[in-house]
């Protein structure tokens, strides 16, 4: 049964500290998402790749937050510096998009990383 | 911008009763709409998916409907039990996007026993 594994699991840390969350995907999946989730804005998409190239990351705070995938099977999410508003639980999700006429939509989350920045 | 508007926030039922969350979405062009399960400290899972081309789906006690017109989509559940008590996600396709969902804001069910 594959899945998407995170690490860590749990992350606190003082404010001011670089934090650094992986994901490896699926094997095969192509696409990796970064969400942010919090108890006022639920599921919030920071950024994805597709075959590991940034599409989109307008969702993230583009002065303290990076996000990259060294290779297929290892996306980081990185914060610098990081803020007691970034306290949330990361979550990496995985899909397999095939081509524009056969989207698959179908994500598949990890275990997600709790943060707390204090 | 695109947005899923989700409700009821809270639903509170006896075990055995039925329960129905409903989600309604602005992109005219959304064409899946699938539906999470989040249990307390873990990850969402998906638990059933409907396509535009489709007005309902059943997996056992899951149901789901859409209606393309009214821009609207619903979670059944039959027969509760005890362990469906989580936090349901809605989400819809971005059209024209490759592969991105947005996400209502969830749902927390609780069954009592």
């Amino acid at each position: 049964d594959a899945r998407v594994t995170q690490t860590p699991r749990h992350k606190v840390t003082e404010m001011g500290q670089e934090v650094t969350m992986r994901c490896q995907p699926i094997l095969g999946h192509n696409t990796v998402f970064w969400y942010r989730q919090t108890m006022m804005q639920g599921l919030e998409l920071l950024a994805y790749f597709r075959n590991r190239a940034p599409l989109d990351d307008s969702g993230m705070p583009k002065d303290r937050f990076s996000a990259e995938m060294p290779d297929a099977t290892l996306a980081t999410l990185k914060i610098q510096p990081s803020e007691p508003r970034d306290s949330a639980v990361y979550f990496c999700a995985s899909g397999l998009v095939l081509g524009y006429d056969s989207i698959s939509y179908e994500q598949y989350f990890g275990p997600g990383t709790r943060l707390t920045v204090t | 911008g695109e947005n899923v508007e989700q409700h009821p926030s809270t639903l509170s039922v006896q075990e055995g009763d039925s329960a129905v969350i409903k989600c309604t979405y602005s992109d005219s062009a959304s064409n899946y709409f699938p539906w999470y399960k989040q249990e307390l400290g873990k990850r969402p899972q998906l638990i059933i998916d409907i396509r535009s081309n489709v007005g309902e789906k059943k997996d056992q006690r899951i149901a789901v409907t859409l209606n393309k017109t009214a821009k609207h989509f619903s979670l059944h559940i039959t027969e509760t039990q005890p362990e469906d008590s989580a936090v349901y996600f809605c989400a819809a396709s971005i059209g024209g996007s490759q592969g991105n969902l947005i996400f209502g804001k969830g749902t927390k069910l609780s069954v009592k026993p």
